[in-house]
């Protein structure tokens, strides 16, 4: 079973609507992160977290915006969501030694 | 700088037959590589890694890697592949401050039957 739980699964939303896609991480990680992937690409990062109250944007620019207030909670929030941002949103944590990444099983984020 | 480069988009093999899947690297210090694989719709799933040690790591599903430091190569085998293997593939680093990982483009693996 899945440490890392990300919600909804599936949203379809339309433009200008304010988003906020969930995870949660049962697993203690300290370091926490959010990719954009369109269907069948490469993955970008685009916001991580080394722990609460810390959050840094990722390499590639997202017009979204991430929280740490919790350990185990790192929402994404989409102020006006707009067609371009329809992607599969993945969440991703790990602890601080040398361990892989745990995956959520994503959002995949439709805008119309 | 670090990177992971995955050189094939796309590999075809027939069921039964052995596979490869190319991944190459470029980091600072000693690399901790990793493997996920992706199904359509779904979160990446942890195949195997290789942090120390023997330079042939075994991992899920009957996959393994070979860790080559002088090729700076990490390649994904298996002895003979099946339909359900069909996935999208991911080699990624972690390195540097150990704090981010480096991901290659993907490599999608096709298997025939």
């Amino acid at each position: 079973e899945a440490d890392i739980y990300q919600t909804p699964r599936y949203l379809v939303i339309g433009t200008g609507k304010k988003i906020t896609l969930e995870c949660s991480q049962t697993m203690g990680h300290d370091k926490m992160y959010w990719y954009q992937q369109d269907p069948g690409m490469e993955l970008h990062l685009i916001h991580y977290s080394y722990g609460v109250n810390s959050t840094e944007k990722g390499d590639l620019s997202s017009e979204s915006t991430v929280s740490r207030i919790r350990t185990e909670h790192f929402p994404l929030t989409l102020e006006s969501a707009r067609p371009s941002h329809t992607s599969q949103y993945l969440c991703a944590s790990t602890d601080s030694s040398i361990g892989g990444y745990t995956f959520g099983s994503g959002t995949r984020l439709t805008v119309v | 700088a670090q990177s992971v480069a995955q050189p094939e988009d796309q590999v075809n093999v027939a069921e039964g037959n052995p596979l490869t899947v190319k991944c190459t690297y470029s980091v600072s210090g000693n690399p901790y590589l990793f493997w996920y694989v992706q199904y359509p719709n779904r979160g990446l799933q942890f195949l195997l890694k290789y942090i120390t040690g023997d330079n042939l790591v075994k991992g899920s599903y009957g996959f393994e890697a070979e860790f080559n430091k002088s090729q700076t190569s990490f390649h994904l085998k298996k002895p003979s592949a099946l339909v359900s293997d069909s996935a999208l593939y991911f080699c990624a680093v972690r390195a540097g401050n150990f704090n981010k990982f480096y991901f290659g483009s993907g490599t999608k693996l096709n298997v025939k039957p």
